[in-house]
């Protein structure tokens, strides 16, 4: 089956632990990203990735960090968290090319204190 | 640069009513143009999409149109069910190349039995 799988999908954790999100996908895209969805303000992009060892910042990159070191997998660093990213996330990906369908992951449920 | 605005508040209808739910666009050139899907508790998916101006795209009862003139891409479906409670996100493709998703707010929508 087709699918974007992330995990965890729900995490608590404390100001400054460092943590990572991953994320990995089945359809040999070449595209992935990650986006961040906040009440009143949709989705907005955090980091994308246009092939392996190729990433590049979306709108909303700060206090991120990501690797994209197997075409697969697309794992989102969080180094130092602070409370004003407690979010939830999706992972996405597609083929390249702006009509194509991205396909997302369930979401990781972040809570910072 | 590239945004999407929806139409402000949730939508709470009776079953079998008509919706609409209001989506327009600010982009340089020809973007694709998408609506997607979020049920409780799960990533978003592909609900429709259009790729050039005056192209309907429609799935589960859902059409929407490709409108250059008004810059529009409304979402209508003629008949809702209680199964199309979720929340809708119109989003349009970045021309950059980048495959960047620009979405807008989203609209929650209940329906009622």
């Amino acid at each position: 089956e087709a699918q974007v799988t992330q995990n965890p999908r729900y995490l608590i954790t404390v100001t400054g632990k460092k943590l990572t999100v991953t994320c990995s996908q089945n359809m040999n895209h070449e595209y992935m990203s990650w986006y961040r969805q906040d009440p009143g303000l949709g989705l907005r992009q955090i980091y994308y990735s246009m092939n392996v060892e190729v990433t590049d910042k979306g709108d909303v990159p700060e206090g991120y960090k990501v690797s994209r070191k197997e075409k697969r997998n697309f794992p989102l660093i969080l180094e130092s968290p602070s409370p004003n990213q407690t979010s939830l996330y999706f992972c996405a990906s597609s083929l390249k090319g702006a009509s194509y369908e991205q396909y997302f992951g369930p979401g990781t449920r972040l809570t910072v204190t | 640069g590239n945004s999407v605005t929806q139409m402000e508040g949730p939508v709470t209808l009776s079953e079998e009513a008509f919706l609409t739910i209001n989506c327009t666009y600010t982009a340089t050139g020809y973007p694709s143009l998408f609506w997607y899907v979020q049920y409780p508790g799960e990533g978003l998916q592909l609900l429709l999409k259009a790729t050039k101006a005056d192209d309907k795209g429609s799935n589960k009862g859902f059409e929407a149109t490709y409108r250059k003139e008004t810059t529009s891409f409304h979402l209508e479906k003629g008949s809702v069910q209680v199964s199309d409670s979720a929340v809708y996100f119109c989003a349009l493709s970045d021309l950059r190349g980048n495959n960047r998703l620009a979405f807008g707010k989203g609209n929650q929508v209940v329906v009622i039995p």
